[in-house]
């Protein structure tokens, strides 16, 4: 199994620009979730999903948008991006809710 | 609110000595308490639990115990290895809730041989 994989590892985007992060598990799991981590502080929730088709929202979700269309696949996209969106950011899945997440290797995205 | 902090780092120590990384929690409750650890170029992974007071969580030669009356959650381990420089956060969790989940802000563990 590959586990929680994220697509791409490193991003430069410009103010302004729109892309979507990736983000894909093959064990099944019917919970995922975004954070993004920026220095010195934890892991913050961006958007999460109990399963296909059902997504909320987390503490962060200003800017991002969620879609989970199958149960493997859960996109992050960033519709217009801002500086304050450079972070590091991190997907997980679960099979018991936030209990044990199993996260991917994350993707560091920069905004100039 | 809830919130859970952690030592800063890094921390920096030599093969085979002992390790304390600290944690405390703010929380009304009985929060479920995590450790998860990140290894250089990987996610995170959950290291161990504790979900109610007086409980130790174990793991790897690593543990914790859930001590309520100082809200804290110290990470221990007797004899660490080069192969556990990593970055360690703590988390704590009230109901079965994603927006009641929160981390700490990591403390990097380096260990020299």
């Amino acid at each position: 199994n590959a586990g929680v994989t994220q697509t791409p590892k490193f991003q430069v985007l410009k103010t302004g620009q729109s892309m979507t992060l990736q983000c894909a598990q093959d064990m099944n799991h019917e919970y995922m979730s975004w954070y993004r981590q920026d220095p010195g502080m934890g892991l913050r929730l961006i958007h999460y999903s109990v399963g296909a088709g059902i997504t909320d929202q987390g503490e962060v979700p200003n800017g991002y948008n969620v879609s989970r269309s199958t149960t493997e696949d859960f996109p992050l996209r960033l519709l217009s991006a801002a500086p304050s969106q450079t972070s590091v950011y991190f997907c997980a899945s679960s099979r018991d809710g936030p209990y044990e997440q199993y996260f991917g290797p994350g993707t560091r995205l920069t905004v100039t | 609110g809830d919130s859970v902090t952690q030592m800063e780092g890094p921390v920096t120590l030599s093969e085979e000595a002992f390790l304390t990384i600290n944690c405390t929690y703010t929380a009304t409750g009985y929060p479920s308490l995590f450790w998860y650890v990140q290894y250089p170029g990987e996610g995170l992974q959950l290291l161990l639990k504790a979900t109610k007071a007086d409980d130790k969580g174990s793991n790897k030669g690593f543990e914790a115990t859930y001590r309520k009356e100082t809200t804290s959650f110290h990470l221990e381990k007797g004899s660490v290895q080069v192969s556990d420089s990593a970055v360690y956060f703590c988390a704590l969790m009230k109901g079965d809730n994603f927006n009641k989940f929160y981390f700490g802000s990591g403390t990097k563990l380096n260990v020299k041989p």
